[in-house]
């Protein structure tokens, strides 16, 4: 069954660098997002990516962030400027018409 | 904020039936009814999810009310590695769409060997 795909499966940063990390959705798939998971709470939902534009965002995902696909295959989400509060799990998620979102397994992030 | 209720934690033994209640009572007419789950820190993984009748797959059943107030997801043969947290979310869209899946707390459900 295919699956989303998100690399690496741990980052560690320093504070104030940038970090970028990736997926690869369902090949078929047109909808893209992005969600996080500070530890022991909610997961919260970041951007939604369609047709090379970002479709709908939350508050979290403020001038610091950024989305890309940067080709056919790969999605990614920048962060510009890591803070401590940028700890957390991310997760890439996409979906297609009719079908429910499938996500990946995640990016541990942590700064510090 | 999440449009949906659910106890924070259940029990169940292995083998039984686990039945897990939502309640979305302001529910619209064009919102369908979500389940997901989240083993351990593990991105969620989608179960099922209906608009009004009553759905089945090889993973679950999915109960909606008549009013569409409330609904139950059920795992019929319950086993250990059904142990994880399960959400119940509504959203307008049956596939596709802008916007995010908004997830509350769910249930943590324990199966119990």
């Amino acid at each position: 069954e295919p699956e989303v795909t998100q690399t690496p499966s741990h980052q560690v940063t320093q504070m104030g660098q940038e970090v970028i990390l990736r997926c690869v959705p369902i090949s078929n798939h047109l909808y893209f997002y992005w969600y996080r998971q500070i530890l022991g709470q909610k997961v919260e939902f970041l951007v939604s990516f369609y047709n090379n534009e970002i479709s709908e965002k939350s508050e979290i995902f403020d001038d610091q962030f950024s989305v890309e696909r940067p080709d056919g295959s790969n999605f990614t989400l920048k962060i510009r400027s890591t803070k401590l509060e940028d700890s957390a799990m991310y997760f890439c998620a996409s979906t297609g018409p009719n079908q429910p979102q499938h996500f990946g397994d995640g990016t541990r992030l942590s700064i510090l | 904020d999440a449009k949906t209720t659910q106890p924070p934690s259940m029990d169940c033994a292995e083998g039984r039936a686990a039945n897990l209640p939502c309640n979305h009572s302001t529910i619209s007419g064009n919102e369908y009814v979500y389940w997901y789950r989240q083993i351990h820190s593990q991105g969620p993984q989608y179960i099922i999810h209906g608009l009004k009748n009553n759905e089945t797959n090889e993973m679950a059943s999915l109960i909606i009310t008549e009013d569409r107030k409330s609904s139950t997801l059920i795992l019929p043969h319950a086993t250990l590695r059904d142990t994880a947290v399960y959400y119940c979310i509504v959203r307008v869209a049956s596939g596709g769409g802008a916007d995010g899946l908004t997830f509350g707390k769910g249930t943590h459900l324990i199966i119990q060997p």
